[in-house]
């Protein structure tokens, strides 16, 4: 198993510009999600989904949209990227229960916006 | 409400010496509670777990954690430091939302 896995590890853009994260889970779970990370601030949830078709808003969704049209795929979408998106993104999944069950992360996507 | 509140921002212990991360915790009801681990430039990962079974838990690397309802704790030990622990910590309650604590540091000392 690969587990989770997170495209690109790096990323340089300008502010204005779009891209997409990618990730990609192996393990059949239901619950996936994306977090970013400041320092200070530990991780802050921006969009998760329950299962396929499903998506919804986390604490700071602003500037981010998401789909799930597969099991295995969570792309996070930034629309016109902006310098407040500096961060490092994760992705997690976990098998059902979101609250009491395990999260397994990727290896993070380090974003700077110029 | 629910929050998470991690009372140190950056613990030093020297190697071999005892660890205590404290991690204090509020909610309405029964929440879940997690330690994880981040080792410098990766991911997070799962130290240990409490799902409102056994309240002492043990988690890998020699771990534990005890939840405590009435001081609503969930602090953190490990009786010997090893040099490899040094990494940042996260302490999660997990209820009607999936809260993070803003994590710690922990440097260990040769």
């Amino acid at each position: 198993n690969a587990g989770v896995t997170q495209t690109p590890k790096f990323q340089v853009l300008k502010t204005g510009q779009s891209m997409t994260l990618q990730c990609a889970q192996d393990m059949n779970h239901e619950y996936m999600s994306w977090y970013r990370q400041d320092p200070g601030m530990g991780l802050r949830l921006i969009h998760y989904s329950v299962g396929a078709g499903i998506t919804d808003q986390g604490e700071v969704p602003n500037g981010y949209n998401v789909s799930r049209s597969t099991t295995e795929d969570f792309p996070l979408r930034l629309l016109s990227a902006a310098p407040s998106q500096t961060s490092v993104y994760f992705c997690a999944s976990s098998r059902g229960d979101r609250y009491t069950d395990t999260q397994y992360f990727g290896p993070g996507t380090r974003l700077t916006v110029l | 409400a629910q929050s998470v509140t991690q009372l140190d921002s950056h613990v030093s212990v020297s190697e071999g010496t005892p660890v205590l991360l404290r991690c204090n915790y509020s909610s309405s009801y029964s929440p879940s509670l997690f330690w994880y681990v981040q080792h410098p430039n990766k991911g997070l990962q799962l130290l240990l777990k409490y799902t409102s079974a056994a309240t002492l838990v043990k988690g890998i690397n020699g771990f534990e954690a005890e939840f405590k309802k009435s001081e609503t704790s969930f602090h953190l030990t490990k009786p010997s430091a090893h040099m490899s622990d040094a990494a940042e910590y996260f302490c999660v309650v997990s209820e009607v939302k999936i809260i993070f604590g803003k994590g710690t540091r922990l440097h260990i000392l040769p």
